[in-house]
């Protein structure tokens, strides 16, 4: 399997419920990603945290690292039907200038 | 913020033809940009490495005389697909990475979509 995979594949769920997907990855990192892409379009990163980070908020965004587990999760509060979107995480390596994209989580949210 | 921009945003080309898709760091300078693909529903797939003043870094299975890549300037790369075919339809999207301070922050293009006809 791949660097960087999230979990679940798609989630679907009411105006004002919580999202949260999770992302694992298999290597070392500098940083972890979280961009979001609405159909069609291209990304928009939302929140970056650094391997030495474990918590960080940006608005309705919270992001947590557990980097023993090798795992991230976005929590986005309050959803609302704009944050229907597909989101990715991406990993930076150590040594490495490229991020490894996982395969993403859509989420709809319901009006 | 950091903005890359890419051109054009659309293309529709005939088999055979090749296409040129240009990636500019607007507001800022970057000696590296990267190169992916995304079929739908998919994730994005890195497709090369572009390093200003040499030569790009494929991935394995990207095959390089088809996907040409130029770093032309610390604000401008393009890929090149030659003799396009339909199989190479597909969105395109580059990322710069902000100057190295610390950050490792990337910033993508809003994506070109090839359609070849």
């Amino acid at each position: 399997s791949q660097q960087g995979e999230e979990d679940p594949q798609a989630l679907s769920i009411q105006e004002g419920e919580n999202a949260t997907m999770n992302c694992s990855y298999k290597t070392s990192i500098n940083n972890l990603q979280w961009y979001r892409q609405n159909s069609g379009r291209g990304l928009v990163h939302l929140i970056l945290i650094r391997s030495n980070e474990r918590e960080k908020h940006s608005g309705r965004l919270r992001v947590t690292l557990d980097t023993s587990k090798k795992s991230s999760s976005l929590l986005i509060t309050a959803s609302r039907a704009a944050d229907t979107a597909s989101y990715f995480c991406a990993t930076r390596g150590t040594n490495a200038g490229k991020s490894t994209f996982g395969d993403g989580t859509t989420l709809t949210v319901k009006p | 913020g950091a903005v890359v921009s890419q051109h054009p945003s659309r293309v529709i080309c005939k088999s055979g033809t090749s296409v040129k898709i240009e990636c500019r760091s607007l507001d800022f300078q970057a000696t590296t940009m990267f190169w992916y693909r995304q079929f739908p529903k998919k994730s994005l797939m890195l497709m090369a490495t572009s390093n200003e003043g040499s030569k790009a870094t494929y991935e394995q299975g990207v095959e390089k005389d088809k996907f040409l890549i130029n770093h032309a300037s610390l604000t401008l790369s393009t890929l090149t697909v030659t003799s396009a075919h339909p199989e190479d339809s597909s969105f395109y999207i580059c990322s710069a990475p902000l100057p190295a301070s610390g950050s490792y922050e990337q910033y993508f293009g809003p994506g070109t979509r090839l359609t070849v006809t």
